[in-house]
């Protein structure tokens, strides 16, 4: 079945330091794929997409690539900063519904 | 930054009472959903719609219904709200793919 996973719970990292935050997922009709920043008390923000025709796509201080050959989705944040610390969620969707599955989030802790 | 309301943002209420919780965006997107989350899960698709007069249950079971009879409103009604349906109820709405979602309301059935 469809199913979007994130390969840890909880990260936690050093203020300053890159964070790298994994997912993986089992559709290969999927096309478009997301990432979700969510804080206590709100609901998600858009982070980033990319979809599949692409390899890597860059916004500020983030970076998401995507491994179609092995249904791996990652984000990367630049100089992790204590207002990183969110849960992070991935998406995917088929492009045909505009349906989004989303996978088990995985929370971002920074360290001062 | 998308403009999506939600209303309430908490509420605690009874058993077998009815609540309709209330969803508006004024992006005009034809596409609207609603989702549930438990604090820190995934958010589970519970309805959707792609326009007026049209909604399609989502992939989780749920005892809510919802309604589509305004572009910019959807709202989800629990007739009879039990304990298990305490949870967050997250809206979204959505152009070319990406979603855009409201604050949430905590809801907490006694």
């Amino acid at each position: 079945g469809e199913s979007v996973g994130l390969h840890l719970p909880t990260l936690s990292v050093q203020e300053g330091d890159n964070s790298i935050i994994n997912c993986a997922y089992s559709n290969s009709a999927s096309d478009y794929f997301i990432w979700y920043k969510q804080e206590s008390g709100k609901g998600p923000q858009f982070i980033i997409d990319i979809r599949s025709n692409m390899d890597k796509r860059q916004g500020q201080r983030v970076t998401v690539l995507l491994n179609k050959t092995v249904k791996h989705l990652s984000l990367q944040i630049a100089a992790t900063q204590p207002g990183d610390s969110a849960v992070y969620f991935c998406a995917e969707s088929d492009g045909n519904t505009g349906k989004l599955i989303f996978g088990q989030g995985t929370t971002l802790q920074v360290k001062p | 930054e998308a403009d999506i309301y939600q209303t309430p943002r908490y509420l605690v209420i009874g058993t077998g009472k009815k609540i309709t919780l209330e969803c508006s965006q004024t992006m005009g997107h034809d596409k609207m959903y609603w989702y549930q989350q438990d604090p820190g899960m995934e958010l589970h698709l519970i309805h959707y719609s792609y326009g007026v007069n049209s909604t399609e249950k989502g992939d989780l079971s749920s005892e809510s219904t919802v309604s589509r009879i305004r572009t910019e409103h959807f709202p989800l009604t629990l007739e009879s709200a039990r304990p298990s349906h305490t949870s967050q109820y997250l809206c979204a709405s959505s152009a070319s793919g990406k979603q855009y979602f409201g604050p949430g309301t905590r809801l907490t059935v006694t």
